[in-house]
């Protein structure tokens, strides 16, 4: 079965970096594209960006081109997600989500990490 | 880009039907066919309920139908049970690699 891993929760001062693990195990890691989409606490969910699991392109969204990177191990069928210059705005569940075929939708999530950004 | 507009909140009785919309343009929602519908529980993570509209994944209740129109999609879910009661978000696929979610939908079974 498709499962979905992330890393622990993090605890984090604002100017720092967080770096997320998402690991894959149930299908072919480099088969598909895994986003990562976050939720502040009562908001919407957001998407943050992707990457192709085959050849590690990546797309950010606007809002986070600027501060995040992800990254992938394929060797660790893993996919990261870091996040920089981190700000209380940030607090925030981080999920990963495996993508269906190019269609922006998503069939399984990882379980959510909690980073909290606070001095 | 702006998010998808939905209802914040709706109810329904055990039984009843209730129907959530998810109002877009015609940038994203009317543009595409790829909106899906996640239910969220709280503290969990969201969970695939529809997606390219009206396809159902394999283990969804078959109570749970979406459609569109225009610029506006709809996820109906008839039959109503307790376990319903969670956040709903739908998303849709938009112009220039861009990936909308709504605002989010509570569902109050009453």
């Amino acid at each position: 079965q498709v499962q979905l891993v992330q890393s622990g929760a993090e605890v984090k001062k604002p100017g720092a970096s967080v770096k997320i693990s998402c690991e894959a195990s149930g299908y072919t890691f480099t088969s598909y594209i895994m986003y990562w989409v976050r939720q502040a606490p009562g908001q919407r969910l957001e998407w943050m960006g992707w990457i192709n699991a085959a050849n590690g392109d990546t797309h950010y969204s606007q809002k986070f081109q600027d501060r995040v990177t992800l990254t992938r191990d394929t060797s660790a069928n893993a996919a990261y997600m870091e996040l920089s210059s981190l700000r209380s705005e940030d607090t925030a569940v981080y999920y990963c989500a495996r993508e269906i075929g190019g269609s922006r939708q998503f069939d399984y999530w990882g379980q959510g990490t909690l980073v909290t950004v606070s001095s | 880009q702006s998010a998808l507009t939905q209802p914040r909140s709706v109810s329904g009785s055990p039984g009843q039907s209730v129907t959530i919309s998810c109002t877009g343009t015609s940038s994203d929602v009317g543009a595409y066919n790829y909106v899906s519908w996640y239910q969220q529980h709280p503290g969990k993570a969201p969970k695939l309920m529809i997606y390219d509209v009206i396809k159902r994944p394999s283990g969804v209740p078959d109570r749970f139908s979406g459609s569109k129109s225009g610029n506006t999609a709809s996820l109906t879910i008839s039959g109503l049970q307790a376990e319903d009661e969670a956040d709903y978000y739908c998303s849709s696929y938009a112009d220039n690699y861009v990936l909308i979610f709504g605002g989010g939908t509570t569902l109050t079974v009453l």
